[in-house]
C-alpha cells in the first residue's frame, strides 16, 4: 500500500529553522513529482512546493521561495524540506503529497510547524 | 495569485443532490483541464475525489461528478449521505511558475 509519513515539525521561534521528512513507501517516489502542501488549522490549503523525488525540478511558492529547499534520498525513499528564516505566518500543518494526472492522490497525515517566540 | 472562490458552506438532506462552484481565471480553471477536488472530514488529510475536472480516482464513489465552464469548475454529490459532510476544496493548475497549483477557499458540506 501507498503511506506517506511526514515528520519533524515543532515549535520554533521566528528566524529559525526545521527540516520536515517525508517517508515513502509502497512505491518509488523518485518516479512521481511530489508537493508540499500547508494549512493553517481552521483554514485552507496552500500549495508550498513540488520537485521530482529525488529532490530535483524543484519549484516553490513565491512566499517561501529562497528560504525553503527540497531534497530527496533516493536510498531511503525520503523528501525533505528544509525550512529556514522561518517567519510566524509560515506557521501550519504541512502535508506531503504525491502528484497524480494533475492531481495530488496520496497523502501523508502532515506534521505540525508552529514558528511563535 | 489568488485562491479560487467557493462558496463558504452548502447543505442538502439525505439523498438530495448540492453543487459547489469553483471560480477562477482565464490563467488557471480556464485555461486548463486540470481541476482537481479534495473532500477533507475534520482533523483528517485530505482524500483526491476528482482529478482532470471529471476523473474519479479508483474507489470514489458515482455519486461524486466534476464538470468545468469557462472559468468556472463544479463538483456534484448526488445522493447525498451522512458520510459526505466534510470540507471540500478545488485546485487548478496554474499558468504562472509560481504557484504550480493554486486551491480554492473551501466549501463546508453540511447534511441536514
Amino acid at each position: 500500500d501507498v503511506q506517506l509519513v511526514e515528520s519533524g515539525g515543532g515549535l520554533v521561534q521566528p528566524g529559525g529553522s526545521l527540516r520536515l521528512s517525508c517517508a515513502a513507501s509502497g512505491f518509488t517516489s523518485s518516479d512521481f513529482w511530489m508537493h508540499w502542501v500547508r494549512q493553517v488549522p481552521g483554514k485552507g490549503l496552500v500549495w508550498v512546493s513540488r520537485s521530482k523525488g529525488d529532490g530535483s525540478s524543484a519549484t516553490y511558492a513565491d512566499s517561501v521561495k529562497g528560504r525553503f529547499t527540497i531534497s530527496g534520498d533516493n536510498a531511503k525513499n525520503t523528501l525533505y524540506l528544509q525550512m529556514n528564516s522561518l517567519r510566524v505566518e509560515d506557521t501550519a500543518v504541512y502535508y506531503c503529497t504525491r502528484g497524480y494526472n494533475y492531481g495530488l492522490d496520496y497523502w501523508g497525515q502532515g506534521t505540525l510547524v508552529t514558528v511563535s517566540s | 495569485q489568488s485562491a479560487l472562490t467557493q462558496p463558504p458552506s452548502v447543505s442538502g438532506s439525505p439523498g438530495q443532490s448540492v453543487t459547489i462552484s469553483c471560480t477562477g481565471t482565464s490563467s488557471d480553471v480556464g485555461a486548463y483541464n486540470r481541476v482537481s477536488w479534495y473532500q477533507q472530514p475534520p482533523g483528517t488529510a485530505p482524500k483526491l475525489m476528482i482529478y482532470e475536472v471529471s476523473n474519479r480516482p479508483s474507489g470514489v464513489p458515482d455519486r461524486f461528478s466534476g464538470s468545468k465552464s469557462g472559468n468556472t469548475a463544479s463538483l456534484t454529490i448526488s445522493g447525498l449521505r451522512a458520510e459526505d459532510e466534510a470540507d471540500y476544496y478545488c485546485s487548478s493548475f496554474t499558468s504562472t511558475s509560481s504557484p504550480f497549483y493554486v486551491f480554492g477557499t473551501g466549501t463546508k458540506v453540511t447534511v441536514l
